[in-house]
């Protein structure tokens, strides 16, 4: 069955440190790919998005994502955190078929001073 | 641009009572429309989704039901209210099924 994993459920980062968010995905052929980011008590905001071509992504608020087929992964990063990215991070994949995006589970991202 | 709406923003209903939530979407035409669930501290639920006017997916049939009887409009509906209903609800659109989704602002639903 698709499935996507992200294996963190909670990851706690310094203010300024870099932050690599993990998410894993099981589907026969490479699939669309999406990152979002969920602020407490609101809906899901796109960050970025791959669908083809170049391997990696730039996204909204100074996000990248890395997509590596070898390793089924498309790996969210930001080199420095500020305070405001503490939030729920979800991945999402979708296959060109008709069924909808798959999420994983989620990641809570904290940022301390 | 296109927007999505949904309301109300917070609700507090008692066991057993009706429940209708309601999701517009405007500045698109045809979307993909979804309702997801999130309980506390646990991810998304896909409840429903619809490619078109009449055409509802289910993908889990419990004690929720939807409908869309307008090209933009995907309401959410109990007839009665489990306590295990509680949680924070959201409208979803997309263009097209395999492509990003985006979300409105979610409900509250408290059910006491």
């Amino acid at each position: 069955a698709q499935s996507v994993t992200q294996p963190d459920i909670h990851i706690t980062v310094s203010e300024g440190a870099s932050l690599e968010l993990r998410c894993n995905y099981s589907y026969g052929a490479t699939p669309y790919l999406f990152w979002y980011v969920q602020s407490p008590g609101q809906g899901l905001q796109l960050l970025l998005k791959y669908f083809s071509g170049d391997t990696l992504v730039q996204g909204i608020k100074g996000f990248e994502a890395e997509f590596k087929r070898s390793q089924s992964s498309f790996n969210l990063r930001k080199p420095s955190v500020h305070w405001s990215d503490a939030a729920e991070y979800f991945c999402a994949a979708a296959n060109s078929g008709n069924t909808p995006l798959v999420f994983g589970k989620g990641t809570r991202l904290s940022v301390i001073a | 641009s296109q927007t999505i709406h949904q309301w109300p923003a917070t609700l507090v209903q008692p066991v057993g009572s009706p429940l209708s939530l309601e999701c517009t979407v405007e500045g698109t035409s045809n979307p993909n429309l979804y309702w997801y669930r999130q309980a506390a501290g646990r991810g998304l639920q896909l409840l429903f989704y619809s490619v078109g006017i009449g055409q509802i997916s289910s993908e889990v049939p419990q004690n929720l039901s939807a409908s869309r009887p307008q090209d933009r409009q995907f309401i959410l509906s109990s007839k009665k209210l489990l306590l295990s209903d509680s949680g924070f609800y959201l409208c979803a659109w997309s263009v097209n099924t395999a492509y990003e989704q985006y979300f409105g602002p979610g409900t509250r639903l408290t059910v006491t």
